[in-house]
């Protein structure tokens, strides 16, 4: 059973659309994390979260400790915004969990 | 500029075979993660470390061995290859909390097949 579960796993967009990308998990964490992975492989950590809501550029993310949820969003996508966003939890201790990722693909 | 590095990129060993990957970073960060990336389970945690002679398990850290004597390094030891360690190795770094919650900086990874 995973821990994390991210939806949707496969997202196709138009140029300009706002996107939502959702992240659930089971029960109280210390720090959730969004990560995009580039086509070639590269990660790169977008936001940390554990509580409330942060803005990088065309990027939100936002978390909601009661529902045991987080999105990320992205105004007014661009096709180099297509990339794999990863969801990542800490339950305490020692037990990471990491989503298996939703595919986002922007079409000019 | 602060780096953070993995070698090599591409491994191929034999089962067996003992296996040190390496990672070095130059952001003086306390903090460092290794992961292993597999289709269909996504990122996994396998070690982890808060500082000089710090070391910690993550999930999947069987197999597995880590040392830090230094701030810049954090190679991961695979102590006899099997070819359930064929994947993707990712090594971060973070800030000086010494936590989980700060912002992680990868590394460009390095593809390992066990034969």
């Amino acid at each position: 059973k995973n821990e994390v579960e991210q939806s949707p796993q496969n997202l196709t967009a138009q140029e300009g659309e706002f996107i939502t990308i959702n992240c659930s998990y089971s029960v109280g964490i210390s720090a959730l994390h969004w990560l995009q992975q580039h086509p070639g492989g590269g990660i790169v950590s977008l936001f940390m979260l554990s509580s409330g809501k942060k803005k990088h550029g065309r990027l939100i993310a936002t978390i909601n400790i009661q529902e045991k949820h987080s999105s990320l969003h992205i105004t007014a996508s661009h096709p180099r915004d297509s990339a794999v966003y990863i969801c990542a939890v800490r339950y305490g201790g020692n037990q990471f969990y990491f989503g298996t990722g939703t595919s986002l693909t922007v079409i000019p | 500029d602060a780096e953070i590095t993995q070698s090599p990129r591409h491994k191929i060993t034999e089962t067996g075979r003992q296996v040190t990957l390496a990672c070095h970073q130059t952001w003086n960060h306390n903090n460092m993660f290794w992961y292993r990336q597999d289709l269909g389970h996504g990122l996994r945690l396998i070690h982890y470390s808060y500082g000089v002679h710090d070391t910690n398990k993550g999930e999947v850290s069987d197999g597995y061995s880590v040392s830090r004597s230094n701030t810049e390094d954090l190679p991961l030891t695979l102590e006899s290859a099997a070819s359930s360690q064929t994947s993707v190795y990712f090594c971060a770094s973070s800030g000086v909390s010494g936590s989980w919650s700060d912002t992680q900086y990868f590394g460009p990874g390095t593809r390992l097949t066990v034969l």
